[in-house]
């Protein structure tokens, strides 16, 4: 089962430009995190939201949670090749596990 | 610098056979996973251990079995290959305060011919 949905499924920009990327669920989570995949290797945390509302910043990557906790938005400013990858959020269940969304392949070109 | 380790980043095996993927973590972890990943579908959770010789069943574990007899090793068993076994397989650790924060090893690339 698909708890959680991302979109879109695949993004290419220009270098500069800027994105976003959601991810959806039906379902309430006590926390989302988002990762990053490059090819070749696992994914890598970049952060874990919390609180409902709740905005963190990464440098040119700002991340909200929903209100509600079931959704997330990742976006990117002025983006370089180097934020070239396979975007994943995951959602922390009741029994402590995640649940991952598919991804969102992004290509920056430069 | 904290690591995960997989024994094998490419595997060709054929039907039926027995394979054996194993991963290693340095960080003194309790909690260790093991995630399939395939395209439009994410990661899966097919086996998590959270401390020696415990296991509990994640979402997909039909046709697999994991082993956990050193804290800082876990493999996963797949005790007659098939086809639909082909997939990228990722082992990953946690520790048990920080649980949700996963670390993730490289992937093994798995093709059951």
């Amino acid at each position: 089962t698909q708890l959680l949905e991302q979109s879109p499924q695949f993004l290419s920009i220009q270098e500069g430009e800027n994105l976003t990327v959601y991810c959806n669920s039906s379902s309430v989570f006590s926390s989302l995190q988002w990762y990053r995949q490059e090819p070749g290797e696992g994914p890598v945390l970049l952060v874990t939201v919390v609180t409902g509302g709740e905005v963190k910043k990464l440098k040119r990557l700002t991340f909200q949670f929903g209100d509600a906790r079931k959704d997330s938005s990742l976006h990117i400013t002025a983006a370089q090749p180097g934020d070239t990858g396979l975007y994943l959020c995951a959602g922390v269940r009741r029994d402590y596990k995640l649940s991952f969304g598919a991804g969102t392949t992004v290509t920056v070109r430069a | 610098d904290v690591k995960v380790t997989q024994s094998s980043r490419y595997l060709v095996k054929r039907t039926g056979e027995k394979v054996f993927l194993e991963c290693v973590q340095d960080m003194d972890h309790e909690n260790m996973f093991w995630y399939r990943q395939d395209p439009g579908l994410g990661l899966r959770l097919i086996y998590f251990s959270y401390d020696v010789k415990m296991k509990e069943k994640g979402d997909i574990p039909e046709g697999y079995s994991v082993s956990r007899e050193k804290k800082e090793r876990f493999s996963l068993i797949l005790e007659s290959a098939s086809t639909n076994q082909t997939s990228m397989y990722l082992c990953a650790s946690s520790s048990l305060i920080s649980y949700n924060e996963q670390f993730f090893g490289p992937g093994t690339r798995l093709t059951v011919l």
